[in-house]
């Protein structure tokens, strides 16, 4: 099957550095997306990972290793505003469209 | 530029009931994604659209259905709903530069609730 795994919850203080990691069992696909979703609100995209290796984008990370089969999202210089589920999801080989969500990481940002 | 719109944003319907859930996409996206989100998950595709033709399907009963319109606005349908549909419903679109397997932009959902 296909799956993905994310730590459940993961609290840091402010102005700290915080890495989420997310490990996936799937065959072939395109690339490693990482999403911010707030309570109730619309999931919003943040990094996209077709190649190995680091896409840095501002305070926000992401990185890539498909032969570790491993990635994960870093998040610099944090603001009690990241206090946010995170999620990370990969898109398969000729199944069009479709994202795999990984279950979502709870991160809490602590003044 | 407006965003994913969805409507309603929530919706209280009891079993047995069927339910239509609209979505119009951001201005020049032609693809149009729903998924499902359990409270405390990541979500889970159910349907894609690409000018008005189902590209793929997820693992849901043949009770969801889903339509794109030539405007590619969509609608999402659900029939004899049961207490476990309940959940926030996604609408996501895609540029077509870039993808959906890249980046989505998804609507705030609706929330639905069966009781």
């Amino acid at each position: 099957g296909q799956s993905l795994e994310q730590p459940s919850e993961v609290t840091a203080v402010e102005g700290a550095i915080v890495q989420i990691n997310c490990t996936y069992q799937t065959s072939g696909f395109y690339g490693l997306s990482w999403y911010q979703q707030h309570d109730g609100g619309a999931p919003t995209f943040l990094s996209y990972n077709a190649l190995d290796g680091l896409e840095e984008t501002g305070r926000f990370s992401s990185f890539l290793s498909r032969s570790d089969s491993y990635g994960y999202l870093l998040l610099q210089e944090l603001q009690m505003k990241d206090s946010a589920s995170y999620f990370c999801a990969v898109s398969i080989y000729n199944q069009g469209g479709k994202l795999i969500f990984g279950q979502g990481t709870e991160l809490s940002v602590k003044p | 530029d407006a965003g994913v719109t969805q409507s309603p944003t929530h919706l209280i319907k009891t079993r047995g009931q069927h339910v239509t859930l609209r979505c119009s996409p951001i201005s020049g996206h032609k693809s149009v994604s729903w998924y499902q989100q359990v409270l405390g998950q990541g979500p889970q595709f159910i349907f894609q659209y690409y000018e008005k033709e189902e590209r793929g399907r997820g693992n849901f009963p043949d009770r969801f259905s889903a339509r794109q319109f030539p405007n590619y606005s969509s609608e999402l349908n659900v029939n004899a709903l049961l207490l476990g549909d309940s959940a926030l419903y996604l609408c996501a679109s895609s540029s077509p530069g870039q993808g959906a397997r890249e980046k989505l932009f998804f609507g705030s959902g609706t929330q639905l609730s069966v009781l």
